[in-house]
């Protein structure tokens, strides 16, 4: 079935770095545009970073510009998230989620279950 | 940047009956190309978001034609035409007409009565 599922998450110290990953399963990766959407603990949730389904395209939240690098591998179905720089307001849960269009802006509709990460010294 | 307010912030809901979510932007999501960037999600307990409608009024696959979604501009609303037990959690709405900074409103929570 078509799935997504994130690792890569865990407890960090500010200023250090953290890599994301999400495997995708069930549907070619290479179709869709990709996101991360992250949720802090009782918040709503905040839009990350997108990437065009080539990787030709990406943009970012102005709160990580410069900080996090958002790539993709098609051949081995996985989208990545590389977070440096960490700070406290970087605490959150981290989903990815596959975009209905190529481009983007097409809506969400498939979600992992996200993984954690908490910057803390 | 665009601001998405929605109303009301909880919503209490009565099975059977029906209950609708306003989302409110602080500039048009109507594109030229007649696409209002406007999606609705709905966050179950314990759950990722799920969407629910897609450019302002497209239902995604596998929701309950129960939901539904209007607007168009600055004003939409997302409708439930009778309220079910499982249709409880938080729904948000999201623009995503200003690239790169798309953003979600504040939530409105749906409990049963």
């Amino acid at each position: 079935q078509v799935q997504l599922v994130e690792s890569g998450g865990g407890v960090v110290q500010p200023g250090r770095s953290l890599r994301l990953s999400c495997a995708a399963s069930g549907f070619t990766l290479s179709t869709y545009a990709m996101h991360w959407v992250r949720q802090a603990p009782g918040k709503g949730p905040e839009w990350v970073a997108i990437i065009s389904y080539d990787g030709s395209n990406k943009h970012y939240a102005d709160s990580v510009k410069g900080r996090f690098t958002i790539s993709r591998d098609n051949s081995n179905n996985t989208l990545y998230l590389q977070m440096s720089n960490l700070r406290g307001d970087d605490t959150a849960l981290y989903f990815c989620a596959r975009d209905r269009s190529a481009a983007g802006r097409g809506g969400m509709d498939v979600w992992g279950q996200g993984t954690t990460v908490s910057v803390s010294s | 940047d665009i601001v998405m307010t929605q109303s009301p912030v909880l919503l209490p809901a009565t099975p059977g009956e029906p209950a609708s979510i306003s989302c409110r932007s602080s500039q048009s999501l109507l594109h030229s190309n007649g696409h209002n960037y406007l999606d609705w999600y709905l966050q179950k307990p314990g759950q990722s978001p799920q969407l629910l409608i897609y450019l302002g009024s497209n239902r995604a696959s596998g929701v309950p034609d129960r939901f539904s979604g209007s607007g168009s501009g600055t004003d939409f609303t997302l409708k439930i035409s009778r309220v079910e037990a499982e249709d409880v959690g938080v729904y948000y709405c999201m623009q995503t007409l200003e690239t790169p900074l798309y953003t979600f409103g504040q939530g409105t929570k749906l409990e049963i009565k």
